[in-house]
């Protein structure tokens, strides 16, 4: 499977700013996926990125907020925009295996936003 | 919209207890995994089952997946402190964009020595 390099794993960030997250996969991938998730709680789908196109968001996401750039098959940032104390979360990217493989997780971004 | 009902939500047990972990739909999955989840760390897959009644043992876990493949269950025998986490199902819709899993809400299991 897939091996994810995810950075920063985490930062404390000021109201207003913006923190960009990056994922650097192993191999080509044509999907990679951002989640969100709270603590010890299940993990909430931000959008899909495809390489060459726009990226899906899902509903209650939006672009100006979190804007997702997808340059290459190997790589893709999430940017959190004019962060407030509300986008304190951990942020996840994700990649699709092959049929029984699963999906592979980064490690994670645990942001917390004062 | 398919839910992925997953109970119990928290779990606290001492070494050498059994569990068991339910994921319970109304709707059909082609596959359904299960992940754990440490603290600073990713969800790691742990199985995958695909074929309705499926059994696959992974050495003190054991998963199953429903005849009809609506639900799924993990059982832990004699738990350890080691087993601690977040426990994951997802399922992945037997129609429409299969690449989009459907998130169960986590089981956080604590098993004390």
């Amino acid at each position: 499977s897939a091996v994810i390099s995810q950075k920063p794993s985490r930062d404390i960030c000021q109201r207003g700013t913006s923190l960009t997250i990056q994922c650097q996969v192993d191999s080509q991938v044509t999907m990679m996926f951002w989640y969100r998730q709270q603590p010890g709680q299940s993990l909430t789908l931000i959008a899909t990125a495809n390489q060459g196109s726009e990226a899906t968001y899902e509903s209650g996401f939006v672009i100006d907020k979190f804007p997702i750039s997808r340059p290459n098959l190997t790589f893709s940032t999430l940017t959190v925009s004019n962060m407030s104390p509300e986008d304190s979360s951990i942020y996840l990217c994700s990649v699709a295996g092959q049929g029984r493989y699963g999906y592979t997780f980064g490690s994670g971004t645990r942001l917390t936003v004062v | 919209t398919q839910l992925l009902e997953q109970s119990p939500q928290f779990l606290s047990i001492q070494e050498g207890e059994n569990l068991t972990v339910y994921c319970n739909s109304s709707s059909v999955f082609s596959s359904l995994q299960w992940y754990r989840q440490e603290p600073g760390e990713g969800p790691v897959l742990l199985v995958t089952v695909v074929t309705g009644g499926e059994v696959k043992k992974l050495k003190r876990l054991t998963f199953q997946f429903g005849d009809a493949r609506k639900d799924s269950s993990l059982h832990i025998t004699a738990a350890q402190p080691g087993d601690t986490g977040l426990y994951l199902c997802a399922g992945v819709p037997n129609a429409g964009n299969n690449r989009k899993l459907i998130w169960g809400l986590g089981t956080s299991l604590a098993v004390n020595p």
